[in-house]
């Protein structure tokens, strides 16, 4: 079983910097990681998946890099909307094994 | 747009039963892979099933094997949840996901419903 972990567990950020997020896993998963942005009240939604494509409508501002069992999210220049928890997941297709890390927390 | 909506969540007994339902609107149901995803604040976000376009195929995270089904009517274009047996760390809120697709390749879930919410206590 894969383990996801991510740190920090909380970032307090300021509008405008620039924020790097981590995720750890247990064992390599390759590129096969997504990452997702969850405010409150809202489910997720998916930012970055294969570890560095951004999906469909997100900012450029958000940028993710990594293989392996390292990752990290960017976010270049943080605006208001943005502060929210942020999640990585482990994908395996077939059969399939999604695994969520426990999320990072960006407040002000 | 994409639309899914969840419904039949409630407060059931330990042992008891309940089913969820996912209407899909927005795209083409049957041409997708479809799967549940609940969340409790302290486990966090954790996958529950996911399963193949027909519905023939599905597989489960082991917690919930041989207590939840997950079945689908493409005709209906509508997903659901059996959850039998029910026990307390059931508790969550479920949604319905949807991939993201990209020449057939799972890229993610690109889609998620608002979430019901499941409560198990006596």
């Amino acid at each position: 079983e894969i383990v996801m972990t991510q740190s920090p567990a909380t970032l307090s950020v300021s509008p405008g910097e620039r924020v790097t997020l981590s995720c750890r896993a247990s064992q390599s998963v390759t590129r096969s990681l997504a990452w997702y942005q969850q405010k409150p009240g809202q489910p997720p939604r998916l930012l970055i998946y294969a570890a560095s494509s951004r999906a469909p409508g997100v900012p450029a501002r958000f940028s993710g890099s990594g293989s392996g069992t390292e990752f990290t999210l960017t976010i270049s220049s943080l605006q208001s909307e943005d502060y929210a928890v942020y999640y990585c997941q482990n994908y395996y297709i077939w059969p399939p094994e999604f695994t969520f890390g426990p999320g990072s927390k960006v407040d002000i | 747009q994409v639309q899914l909506v969840e419904s039949g969540g409630g407060l059931v007994r330990p042992g008891g039963s309940l089913r969820l339902s996912c209407a899909a609107s927005g795209f083409i149901f049957s041409d997708f892979y479809m799967g549940w995803v609940r969340q409790t604040p302290d486990k966090g976000l954790e996958w529950i099933s996911y399963g193949n376009k027909g519905g023939d195929v599905v597989y489960y995270t082991e917690s919930v094997k041989g207590r939840f089904a997950m079945s689908r009517d493409n005709a209906g274009n509508s997903l659901y949840l059996q959850m039998n047996n029910l026990r307390p760390d059931d508790t969550a809120v479920y949604y319905c996901v949807r991939p993201l697709t990209i020449t057939n390749l799972y890229c993610g879930f690109d889609s998620w419903g608002q979430g019901t919410r499941v409560i198990v206590s006596s």
